[in-house]
């Protein structure tokens, strides 16, 4: 089943910070995000295994609530740059499909 | 450090006609896995291979298939076309047992079917 990604569009101003959730509900072994721009392939962003942990990949960080199959994306300081769709992918085992949100619409304006 | 890599960037076909698109994986990569991304919507996966074989498969009908090769590149086909198909055909490449298993997507076929 397709997680579900909330907000569906977000719209800032540089600087602003954001967040984006993905919830599912099936039980899962990791949770990938993914930022694509138009006309673009999906960029890796990172990866939240099972465990409750929390990463950070510069001003982006996320994590993961093994216990309500959640996470979240946590956007600081936002820069024109990070405009663009955001997809989480999620997976139930340790390999195979991952199952994409519906997909976050981010535009950052100056 | 190459990329994955894919062929044509874009296609024009009509509807019955075959079509077939390829993919090189990320060097050190041995996994490769396809989806189709209609406009707007979330990548749907439709298979994985590993080790030449079909490892996992999306709800997609048998006109999909697929292939990989000893060097592990690896071929999408789709046979009678549709105009339903027409949609941005991503491959992303993966190592079998490295962390998470994390893909990294190719820039993509776009197929336009008439």
């Amino acid at each position: 089943q397709q997680p579900v990604q909330s907000p569906q569009a977000v719209i800032l101003r540089e600087g602003e910070d954001a967040v984006i959730n993905c919830s599912s509900s099936k039980a899962l072994y990791s949770v990938h995000w993914y930022r694509q721009k138009h006309g673009e392939a999906p960029v890796f962003l990172m990866i939240l295994l099972k465990g409750g942990e929390q990463k950070g990949h510069e001003k982006i960080s996320a994590s993961f609530n093994e216990k309500k199959q959640q996470s979240s994306l946590y956007l600081t300081a936002s820069q024109l740059s990070y405009s663009g769709t955001y997809f989480c992918g999620t997976r139930g085992t340790s390999y195979g499909k991952l199952t994409f949100g519906q997909g976050t619409i981010l535009t950052v304006h100056p | 450090d190459a990329g994955v890599t894919q062929s044509p960037t874009h296609l024009i076909k009509t509807r019955g006609q075959q079509v077939t698109l390829r993919c090189s994986p990320k060097s050190g990569h041995d996994t490769v896995s396809w989806y189709q991304q209609a406009l707007g919507q979330g990548p749907q996966f439709i298979f994985q291979y590993y080790e030449e074989e079909e490892r996992q498969r999306g709800n997609f009908p048998d006109r999909f298939s697929g292939h990989q090769f000893p060097n592990y590149s690896s071929e999408l086909n789709v046979n009678a076309l549709l105009l339903g198909d027409s949609a941005l055909y991503l491959c992303a490449s993966s190592l079998a047992g490295g962390h998470g298993e994390t893909q990294y997507f190719g820039p993509g076929t776009r197929l336009l079917v008439l």
